[in-house]
């Protein structure tokens, strides 16, 4: 298995305008996780979804941030408009089942917001 | 979940056992005790898990307290590759809990020549 892809890995987009992540989750994982990662706030959850529905969206941030998952194969973070503030890593986890005690983490997307 | 907490940094020699610290004081009886690591520039990695028994795999040894309010992280033969930010991290795994990990600030371990 290739384990859980992300795309783009870097991202350098200018204020205002949209952004999308994308992430494919190990094939047969039936939660999706999105993390944030940033040097003054360390690594967030800020989403996360059961069977492709949203579970516990409390660690968004804010409007300008949603998420999908329309498929067990494939989810979204999308952020509009973007702000500097938004600059971070962005990971995005994969586990098998609840109770599942392993989550796989994705390479990340660095953005960075200017 | 119960809160942890871990020194900030730490050093060990190559080929040497590193130990890492956690506590965990307010832990509950059905709440487990992750580790992960996350090497510069990768996502986190899984290591280990225990509940009350010692625990180990290919990759480390995990040493519960009786009480269960601390525990030991050991990487027997640390290499330089095993130079990362070490997250303790307690959790109940149980379904109306998700499976969501909470992440504190972790130990920053540098492994030297």
């Amino acid at each position: 298995d290739a384990g859980v892809i992300q795309s783009p890995r870097h991202e350098v987009t200018e204020m205002g305008q949209e952004v999308t992540l994308r992430c494919k989750p190990i094939s047969g994982h039936d939660y999706l996780f999105w993390y944030r990662q940033t040097m003054m706030r360390g690594l967030e959850l800020l989403i996360y979804f059961n069977n492709n529905v949203p579970i516990d969206d409390s660690g968004m941030p804010e409007d300008r941030f949603s998420a999908k998952m329309p498929n067990a194969s494939f989810s979204t973070l999308k952020i509009q408009p973007s702000e500097p503030r938004d600059s971070a890593v962005y990971f995005c986890a994969s586990s098998l089942g609840q109770g599942s005690h392993e989550q796989y983490f994705g390479p990340g997307t660095r953005l960075t917001v200017t | 979940d119960a809160k942890t907490t871990q020194p900030p940094s730490m050093d060990c020699a190559e080929g040497r056992a590193a130990n890492l610290p956690c506590n965990h004081s307010t832990i509950s009886g059905n709440e487990y005790v992750y580790w992960y690591r996350q090497i510069h520039s990768q996502g986190p990695q899984y290591i280990i898990h225990g509940l009350k028994n010692n625990e180990t795999n290919e990759m480390a040894s995990l040493i519960i307290t009786e009480d269960r309010k601390s525990s030991t992280l050991i990487l027997p033969h640390a290499t330089l590759r095993d130079t990362a930010v070490y997250y303790c991290i307690v959790r109940v795994a149980r379904k109306a809990a998700g499976n969501k990990l909470t992440f504190g600030g972790g130990t920053r371990v540098l492994v030297k020549p």
